[in-house]
Formats: structure tokens, sequence, C-alpha cells
């Protein structure tokens, strides 16, 4: 079955430093998702990817599609603690099929004062 | 705007006894899905309902089952509880793909 890959598990970085998380599937995407959870509280919707090589901006943070559509990229410009959470990427496969997204395990994003 | 909402937030149970969990999408939405967190392994599929039916289901043992009422609220039963089971237990309900989780059900097994 499908797989969503995503590194780093954990990213350690200072406040104002950049941060970058990794997403890649087994399989070709129909489209791809992000979503922040926050410590304690439950995934929340950030964005989601349709079309090959797309680039999607929301303030600090970038969001990127690959060619392939099977890997995908979030980009945090100059962390913030609000940005402390985990990010997780997820997947719908673009062979057909049952619904249902795959979720990859998620990056922990710890950000030190 | 309501959201998703579940119940109970939080629950204590032993082993070999069953639970039912409950979650209640948001107004217009026909989709639930049912996602098991434990610690250490994301987000794992676990059931998809869609117009009182189930469409798909993850890779978990029969005694986790659910269903989906006409008013497409939906519960969650697992029989038989194992330690393993422990986790957070979310729902979600998805409009034009995509997902909005609820708070969740943090379930202990002793």
């Amino acid at each position: 079955g499908q797989q969503v890959m995503q590194i780093p598990q954990y990213q350690h970085v200072q406040e104002g430093e950049d941060f970058t998380t990794y997403c890649n599937s087994s399989t070709t995407l129909s489209n791809i998702q992000w979503y922040k959870q926050r410590p304690g509280g439950h995934p929340v919707f950030l964005i989601q990817l349709v079309k090959s090589g797309e680039v999607k901006k929301q303030k600090r943070l970038t969001f990127q599609f690959g060619e392939a559509k099977k890997n995908s990229s979030l980009h945090i410009t100059a962390t913030q603690t609000t940005d402390v959470g985990t990010y997780f990427c997820a997947g719908r496969d673009s062979g057909g099929g049952a619904d249902g997204l795959t979720f990859g395990k998620g990056t922990h994003l710890i950000i030190q004062p | 705007e309501a959201g998703v909402t579940q119940s109970p937030t939080h629950l204590i149970k032993t082993r070999g006894q069953q639970v039912t969990l409950r979650c209640s999408p948001i107004s217009g939405h026909t989709s639930v899905y049912w996602y098991q967190q434990a610690l250490g392994l994301g987000l794992q599929f676990l059931l998809w309902y869609d117009e009182g039916e189930e469409r798909n289901r993850g890779n978990f043992p029969p005694r986790f089952s659910g269903r989906q009422f006409p008013n497409y609220s939906s519960e969650l039963n697992v029989n038989a509880l194992e330690l393993e089971d422990s986790a957070l237990y979310l729902c979600a309900s998805s409009f034009v793909n995509t997902q909005y989780f609820g708070p969740g059900t943090r379930l202990t097994v002793l």
C-alpha cells in the first residue's frame, strides 16, 4: 500500500532560524495536504497542493509539490515560538480506489528562544 | 459554525473491556474518518464512513468497528481492549477533500 515518509522526525531550531520538513510518497499523489498539530491539540488543515511543481505561500510558510507529484516540502522562514508543533503531510493516491488520506508520521518542531 | 465534536474527552478502561467513542461532524459534512494517534506512530487511518456506509478501513483488527447514523454522527467501538490501544482517537469530517479534526478522545487502557 501507499506509504508516506516524513523527515526529520524531530527538529530543534533557535527562534529566528528557518525550518524545513520533507515528505515523500511511495506512489504518485493526486494531491498533498499539510496539517499542523499544536501540543495537546488536534491537527488543523494548513493547505492543499494539487498541481505538479506547485508552490504556495502563507506568510512565512512556503509549500512545494514536486514535479513528479511524489514529494513535498514545507519551509518556515524565521521561526517564531508560535510555530511550535507537529507538522504532518498527508497524501491521496492518484491511482483512485478508496478515499482516505495517508499521513506521514509528522515532524516535531521544537523552538528554543 | 460548530466544529467537529467528540465525546468523551478522556476515558480510562482496563484490558478486556469494551469502549464506544462518539463523533459529530460539522453540519453538512457527510463523511467521517477515524484515526488512531498513538505515541510516536503518527496518525493511523482506522475507518471512513460516508452516507451511512463504511467505505474503507485501515489495517486494524475486526475488534475495531463503528457505524454512522442517519444524522452523519458516528461511533467507534473497540472490543477486548489491549494495552496498546491506549492512544488519542481522532475523528474528522470532510468537505471538498479537506479534513476537519475534532479534539479527540484520549483512551488509556490499564
